[in-house]
Formats: C-alpha cells, structure tokens, sequence
C-alpha cells in the first residue's frame, strides 16, 4: 500500500490480557516511531527504530511495553498485562531517513475494560 | 525541559476571518517546529514545518526565537480548514517529536 498501515485499527482487552500491535511502514522506510496519544492528549513518544536496531526506548512507560522490528520493516508493539491506563490510540509513523518527514498511520485504538 | 504549549483547547472563528493558532515551545537547543494537522476521521499529516518557510492551504508560520513561538496563521479561514491542530518539537537527532495538547479549529459558515 502506499501509506503507513496499522493493525488491528480497534482492540477491545480484558485488564490483564496481552495484546500485540501491528505496523507496516512506507516502504524502504528507515525510522519508525511508535507514539501513544490518549483522550484530549497529544501523542507522546514511546520508542524509535532505524531499521531494525531499536535506538530510543525512552518513552516505554513501563517494561510490560515491548517494541520489536527484526527485519528493518514491519514493527510490532506488545503490551503484556495491559492495565485500564493503557488505553489510548497507538500511532506509527515512519520517514525515508529520520530527517524527513514522518507518515503516519491511522493508529490503533486500545481500550482495556 | 522540552515542552510544547498550546494554550487554546478550542478555537472558533467564522468563515473569512482571519485565524492564529498559538504554539510556544521549550527547548534549550536549536528548535525544529512542525504543524501537524488531523481532518475528521483522517490520519495526521505534515503542514508545515518552519524549515521550509512555505506556505501550505494558505497557512503560514513564523519562528520566533526571542518569543519562543511557532503561531500558524491563516488571513482567511475556510470551511474545509476545521480540524484538529498539533505544534511538534524536533528533540533531537532521532526526530522524536514533542507534541502540544492541540487546538481544535472550528470554521463557521
């Protein structure tokens, strides 16, 4: 596709229950951002990648956060034992080199209930 | 301490007047400002970002250093211009950005 793509683009989990979150970068993309933006917030960084090593994890709020891209494209955000706080719109973003701009994706939508 | 500060959480304005969204930031570097923009069940997308100096739908914003703001102004706003607005900060060599709260622009017919 031609745009960045997330998925699931909704999550519904049970407190307590891992979820896993899907980002297919642009391609040939080298930086992907994951942020997490909840209600009436703007998006906050969690984590950044040039292609598959992880350079900036300082955002993660927690170690129950876990990012991954192993092959330089697709990303996935874990979260285990998701907590009511949790919920929020993850956004991916990607860009050419990092000092472009960054495409983003139309998030994921995570409600923990 | 990086921060961005957008102090309108909404913003309404008639069709054909003029429109300021306000952005002040916090950086003790070099700073590089974005406008983010988000339509109605859209996904963000770049508007400007000060390095460029272009004007974008008729938007325009200036860095000003000595004030510490990145104000997106619009002479005449339009309809389709409704949506939601961030002010991001370049912290860094890694391009996180550091994001406003956002201002909701309302244009009225």
């Amino acid at each position: 596709g031609a745009g960045v793509s997330q998925s699931p683009r909704y999550k519904v989990a049970k407190r307590g229950q891992d979820v896993a979150l899907r980002c297919d970068p642009i391609s040939g993309h080298v930086s992907l951002f994951w942020y997490q933006q909840a209600l009436g917030q703007g998006p906050e960084f969690l984590t950044y990648f040039q292609n598959e090593a992880q350079l900036d994890k300082s955002g993660l709020p927690s170690d129950r956060f876990f990012a991954e891209r192993p092959e330089g494209s697709v990303s996935t955000l874990k979260i285990q034992r998701t907590q009511q706080e949790d919920s929020a719109v993850y956004l991916c973003a990607s860009s050419s080199t990092g000092t472009e701009e960054a495409f983003f994706g139309q998030g994921t939508r995570l409600t923990v209930v | 301490a990086q921060r961005v500060t957008q102090p309108e959480k909404l913003l309404s304005v008639f069709k054909g007047a003029p429109v300021e969204l306000k952005c002040n930031y916090s950086y003790s570097g070099s700073p590089e400002l974005f406008w983010y923009v988000q339509y109605s069940r859209q996904r963000l997308q770049l508007l400007l970002r000060h390095i460029s100096r272009e004007s974008i739908k008729g938007f325009t914003a200036d860095l000003n250093k000595g004030e510490t703001s990145f104000h997106l102004k619009k002479p005449f706003a339009q309809e389709e211009d409704s949506a939601m607005y961030y002010c991001a900060l370049n912290a860094g060599n890694n391009r996180k950005l550091i994001w406003g709260l956002g201002t909701s622009l309302g244009v009225n017919p």
